[in-house]
């Protein structure tokens, strides 16, 4: 199985940062990898999908970016409405691999 | 709209089963997979498998083989899946997961508790 490790695992930032989560495969997984936001009580909601495509709907101060094996989401200017667990997500190969999730809290 | 409702939270005894729905609507059922999705209390996110609701093909992570069984009903164009041989490690929140717009739509989760 391909192996997803999300760095930091707890971020703390101010409105208005531009913060920086991180995402690394075990292996090449050839740019398919979703971002997902999740916040308390509620489904996984994407946010960007195969590396940098913004999901409608979404914010343009969230944008994506990586390839082979490290991938990155980046949010231009933090709001408040941010705050919640992000997951990558590997859809290259079965089984499908998620991280185990930045928390982005605010300072 | 697309739109994935999944039926109500479920107790379980220890040793029993227990079956989710997801109903889908607002697309064309048979025309993708639909993914299930474990998510322990306070965990991350596990995939358990998938089905294709037209041919009824199904694939399951190793760990889920023998846990898990989802089927579909294209009648009612609803996913289900089935938690056999529960215990505690069971207990968590199931979503089902469209293959719509690269696993874009979700249903709202079901919370399975396996309790005695």
């Amino acid at each position: 199985d391909i192996q997803m490790t999300q760095s930091p695992s707890v971020l703390s930032a101010s409105v208005g940062d531009r913060v920086t989560l991180n995402c690394k495969a075990s292996q090449n997984i050839n740019k398919y990898l979703n971002w997902y936001q999740q916040k308390l009580g509620e489904a996984p909601k994407l946010l960007i999908y195969n590396t940098n495509n913004l999901q409608t709907g979404i914010p343009s101060r969230f944008s994506g970016s990586g390839s082979g094996t490290d991938y990155t989401l980046t949010i231009s200017s933090l709001q408040p409405e941010d705050v919640a667990t992000y997951f990558c997500f590997q859809h290259n190969s079965w089984p499908y691999t998620f991280g185990a999730g930045t928390k982005l809290e605010l300072k | 709209e697309v739109q994935l409702q999944q039926s109500g939270p479920e107790v379980g005894r220890p040793g029993s089963s227990v079956k989710i729905s997801c109903k889908a609507s607002g697309y064309t059922f048979t025309d993708y997979v639909m993914n299930w999705v474990k998510q322990s209390p306070g965990q991350g996110l596990e995939w358990i498998g998938w089905i294709d609701p037209e041919y009824g093909s199904t694939d399951y992570a190793e760990k889920f083989k023998k846990k898990a069984t989802l089927t579909a009903d294209t009648s009612s164009n609803t996913a289900y899946i089935q938690l056999s041989s529960l215990t505690s490690e069971d207990t968590a929140t199931y979503f089902c997961a469209s293959s719509i717009g690269w696993f874009a739509y979700w249903g709202q989760g079901t919370l399975v508790t396996v309790s005695s």
